[in-house]
């Protein structure tokens, strides 16, 4: 059971804008910056947004990040087939003394 | 360009001690504010954070793996070791070193898959 909950998979069609949601608590996500990774089949995950809704270089602005209370959400606009993927969001947990991620979203574009 | 290697076995018995090493170009372990970090992945799973060492020696555990994990860096080798005791099948997993500059995990290494069993 993760601490931070993400729904098990999404799903949306080439073009399509899609949501990722990440549920927390006071102790992580309202207090703390978030992070999200993308991980491609087989490969290590990539930092993708970082401090809430910052982008690494070379991330493009169809991928967006945003906070509101207790929760995170990941927005993708004009889905690709090469977004298919599993997407973590991960912050630091105050009452934990530990960093912790979601269980991770599938996206598959349909 | 900043990268990161992990380096081990890649099988273990039960109740061994794991060895891991992480390799890293591109930054340097005594510049403030940088980290490097532990993750692993079982087979399927999502991910899980380890440990982290920072480069003023702060070091972090995760609270359920603390007693087992231990992380110690080498500035003038740019390495990171992470040491976990008593090691069991439900630790097989893909073990990743990561890069902590912006955020935990800006830079990965390729990570290491490390099976148990005897």
């Amino acid at each position: 059971q993760s601490v931070l909950t993400q729904p098990p998979s999404v799903s949306a069609a080439p073009g399509q804008r899609v949501t990722i949601s990440c549920s927390g608590s006071t102790s992580n996500i309202k207090n703390n910056y978030v992070s999200w990774y993308q991980q491609l089949p087989g490969t290590a995950p990539k930092l993708l947004i970082y401090d809430n809704n910052k982008r690494p270089s070379g991330i493009p602005d169809r991928f967006s990040g945003s906070t509101s209370g207790t929760s995170a959400t990941l927005g993708i606009t004009g889905l690709q087939t090469g977004d298919e993927a599993d997407y973590y969001c991960g912050t630091w947990d105050n009452s934990l003394s530990s960093w912790v991620f979601g269980g991770g979203t599938k996206l598959t574009v349909l | 360009q900043i990268t990161l290697k992990e380096s081990g076995p890649t099988l273990v018995k039960p109740t061994q001690t794991l060895t891991l090493t992480c390799t890293f170009s591109g930054f340097s372990l005594s510049t403030f504010g940088v980290g490097v970090g532990w993750i692993r992945q079982p087979p399927g799973k999502a991910l899980e954070w380890l440990a982290l060492i920072y480069w003023d020696d702060d070091e972090r555990y995760s609270p359920s793996l603390r007693s087992r994990l231990t992380v110690t860096k080498d500035t003038s080798k740019n390495q990171v070791v992470l040491t976990m005791a008593f090691m069991d099948p439900v630790d097989t997993a893909t073990y990743f070193c990561v890069h902590i500059g912006s955020a935990l995990g800006d830079f990965w290494g390729q990570g290491t898959l490390v099976t148990v069993s005897s």
